[in-house]
Order: C-alpha cells, then structure tokens, then sequence
C-alpha cells in the first residue's frame, strides 16, 4: 500500500485479557519495527524483523510480548495478560533495510488498559 | 554503544522566530542522521536527514547539518509558524552488520509556537 496501515487505531482492554496488533507495512519494505510510545515520553524499542532472518526481540519487555512476521508482510504484535502499564501507543515501521533510508511509520494503535 | 542527546523541552517560541533543537550524538562509525516530527495526534514522519560528514538535511523550511567534528545535527528554521508545533525526534541509524538496522532516538523535544 502506499503507507503503513496499523489496525486497530484505537483499543480499550480489561486487565488480564489478550489483544492483537496488526501492522501492513509498505509493499517491499523488507525491515519492520514495532515501538511502543507512553505518554509524553520518546520512542521504546520492542522488535525489528529483517527479511527471513531471526528477528532481534531484545525490545519486548516481557514474555506476554510476541510478534510474528509472515515474510515480508504483515506483522501481529500480541500482548497477554494485559497490565495497566501496557497502555500506550503502539507504532509500527517499516524501511527498505538499507542504510541511509529512514523509516516510514503508521499512525499507531492507542492501548488503553482498564 | 551509540546514543542520541537532545535539549529537553518544551521549547515555546512566537511566530517568526529563529528555532535552534540541538542534538549531539556518539557513535564508533559513521551513522546515518535524521529528525523526526510527530504532529499533535499524529505518527512519526521523516522531516529531515543526512548521510555523510557535512551534507545538509532540508525539508519544509527546516535544516540540519552533519557535523562529524562536533557530532551533532542541529535542527534549525529561520522563521517557525504556528503549524510547526510538534514533537520533534532527533535519531542515528545503527550500523550493526552495515545496514540501517534499529534507529537510535533521542528523547524528543516538543515545540510550541505562539501566534
């Protein structure tokens, strides 16, 4: 697609429930990215996926974090066992891998634990 | 390892006026620089970047130039509008096996500009 599409934009979730992130990124771009944003505060790393290599998960905070990517397209990032302190925004990225070339982000999805 | 340091803000300035966002950086080779700008309600978009000693970034009016013998990118306008309020990302591409792998971020500095 033209940009990167992040489904849902917007997600409130009881604590303890499971919830899915879906991200499209751009056709072609081999690199994707997930970060996670909190309010007011800068970008935290969680996953990066390159091509068919084994993704770099040093970001993800905990266990309950996974991502899976299916070759070079669409990535899920799942949370389990949602805690309050997962509210945030959810951005997704993707860029061609290669050096010099920056990222192209989504809009994110807000998560909002209650 | 390499990191990114940018002023905190918030930075509040009046239409029309000279905007400087310092950012300084620490790497072991030769990165990538870019800025980033986040829009109220909005997600990141690349604002600016440069890929080599001295070349200069431009885009909207905004500019950055790669000082290697300061390690900096300092983002700069001559003139800020109201429309340029945003959060601002200064970042490093990380060079691990040669490619432009996970960036490195700055903290971000938001600007506000006052009609």
């Amino acid at each position: 697609g033209a940009g990167v599409s992040q489904s849902p934009s917007n997600k409130v979730t009881e604590k303890g429930k499971d919830v899915e992130l879906r991200c499209d990124p751009i056709s072609g771009h081999t690199a994707l990215y997930w970060y996670r944003q909190r309010l007011g505060q800068g970008l935290e790393f969680l996953i990066y996926f390159q091509g068919n290599s084994a993704p770099d998960k040093s970001g993800l905070p905990s266990d309950r974090f996974s991502a899976e990517r299916t070759g070079e397209s669409v990535s899920t990032l799942t949370i389990q066992r949602t805690q309050q302190e997962d509210s945030a925004v959810y951005l997704c990225a993707s860029s061609l891998g290669t050096r010099g070339h920056g990222y192209t982000f989504g809009s994110g999805t807000r998560l909002t634990v209650v | 390892g390499d990191s990114v340091t940018q002023m905190e803000g918030p930075v509040t300035l009046s239409e029309e006026a000279c905007l400087t966002i310092n950012c300084t950086y620490t790497a072991t080779g030769y990165p990538s620089l870019f800025w980033y700008v986040q829009y109220p309600g909005e997600g990141l978009q690349l604002l600016l970047k440069a890929t080599k000693a001295d070349d200069k970034g431009s885009n909207k009016g905004f500019e950055a130039t790669y000082r290697k013998e300061t390690t900096s990118f300092h983002l700069e306008k001559g003139s800020v509008q109201v429309s340029d309020s945003a959060v601002y990302f200064c970042a490093l591409s990380d060079l691990e096996a040669g490619n432009n792998r996970k960036l490195i971020w700055g903290l971000g500095t938001s600007l506000a500009v006052n009609p």
